[in-house]
C-alpha cells in the first residue's frame, strides 16, 4: 500500500533563516507531488506541484521554492523566512492521470517563524 | 477560474444533532467534488466524493450528493458525534494546463460537538 511522510512534524525557525521540509512517498511510481500551505483562516493553498523528477509548477510568487530530485521525494525550501511563512503546509500526492484527481495528505509539518 | 465557497464557521452542534454545511462551485468543466477531513494537529483525509452530477459520496454516515443544476455539494448528517468534531474542507478536481489534476478547496468549515 502507499504511504506519504513528511517531516519535521514541527519546527520553530528565527525570520532571515534557511528552512527545508521533506516529503517521501513509497508504494507507487512517477506520482505527482504537492505543497499546500493552511494558514489560520485562510484554507489551503496550493503553493507547488510536480509531475515528474525536476518538473516544478509554482503557483503563488514567494520566497519559497520546491524541487524533486528523486521520483518519490518533494522538498520545500526557503532561504530567508518571512513571518507571513508560519503555518501548516501539507504535502499530497495523487495516482498520475487519475480522472478524478483525488489526493492522499501527509501528516503535516508546522512551521512557527518567530 | 474555478472556486469554491463553503459555509463559514465554526459550528457547534449538540451530540446527536443534524448536520448541513453548504458548498456550491463554480467550475468550467465537469469536475469531481470531494470532502475533506482534518482531525486536529493532522493532515487531511478523503471523506467521500463524487464524480458526476447526481452522483451520491457517502461514508461513516455523512452523504453529499453532487447537483449540477445548483452546482451544490452539500455535506449532511443525520446524527453527529463528538468524534466528528473537526475542519471539513469542500473541494473540486479539475484538469491543469499540465495535465495533472488539482484541487481547489474551500476555506475549510470547522465542526465542533458537545456531549
Amino acid at each position: 500500500s502507499q504511504t506519504i511522510h513528511q517531516w519535521p512534524a514541527t519546527l520553530v525557525q528565527p525570520v532571515g533563516s534557511p528552512l527545508s521540509l521533506e516529503c517521501t512517498v513509497e508504494g507507487t511510481s512517477n506520482p505527482n507531488l504537492y505543497w499546500y500551505r493552511q494558514a489560520a483562516g485562510r484554507g489551503l493553498q496550493l503553493l507547488f506541484y510536480s509531475v515528474g523528477i525536476g518538473q516544478i509548477s509554482s503557483e503563488v510568487p514567494q520566497n519559497l521554492s520546491a524541487s524533486r530530485p528523486q521520483d518519490r521525494q518533494f522538498i520545500l525550501s526557503s532561504k530567508k523566512l518571512l513571518l507571513s511563512d508560519s503555518g501548516f503546509y501539507l504535502c499530497a500526492w495523487a495516482l498520475p492521470g487519475q480522472a478524478s484527481g483525488e489526493l492522499f495528505f501527509g501528516e503535516g509539518s508546522r512551521l512557527t517563524v518567530l | 477560474g474555478d472556486s469554491v465557497t463553503q459555509m463559514e464557521g465554526p459550528v457547534t452542534l449538540s451530540e446527536e444533532a443534524c448536520l448541513t454545511i453548504n458548498c456550491t462551485y463554480t467550475a468550467t468543466g465537469y469536475p469531481s467534488l470531494f470532502w475533506y477531513v482534518q482531525y486536529p494537529g493532522e493532515g487531511l483525509q478523503l471523506l467521500l466524493k463524487a464524480t458526476k452530477a447526481d452522483d451520491k459520496g457517502s461514508n461513516k454516515g455523512f452523504e453529499a450528493t453532487y447537483r449540477k443544476e445548483t452546482t451544490s455539494f452539500h455535506l449532511e448528517k443525520g446524527s453527529v458525534q463528538v468524534s466528528d468534531s473537526a475542519v471539513y474542507f469542500c473541494a473540486l478536481s479539475d484538469r491543469s494546463g499540465a495535465g495533472s489534476y488539482q484541487l481547489t478547496f474551500g476555506k475549510g468549515t470547522k465542526l465542533s460537538v458537545i456531549p
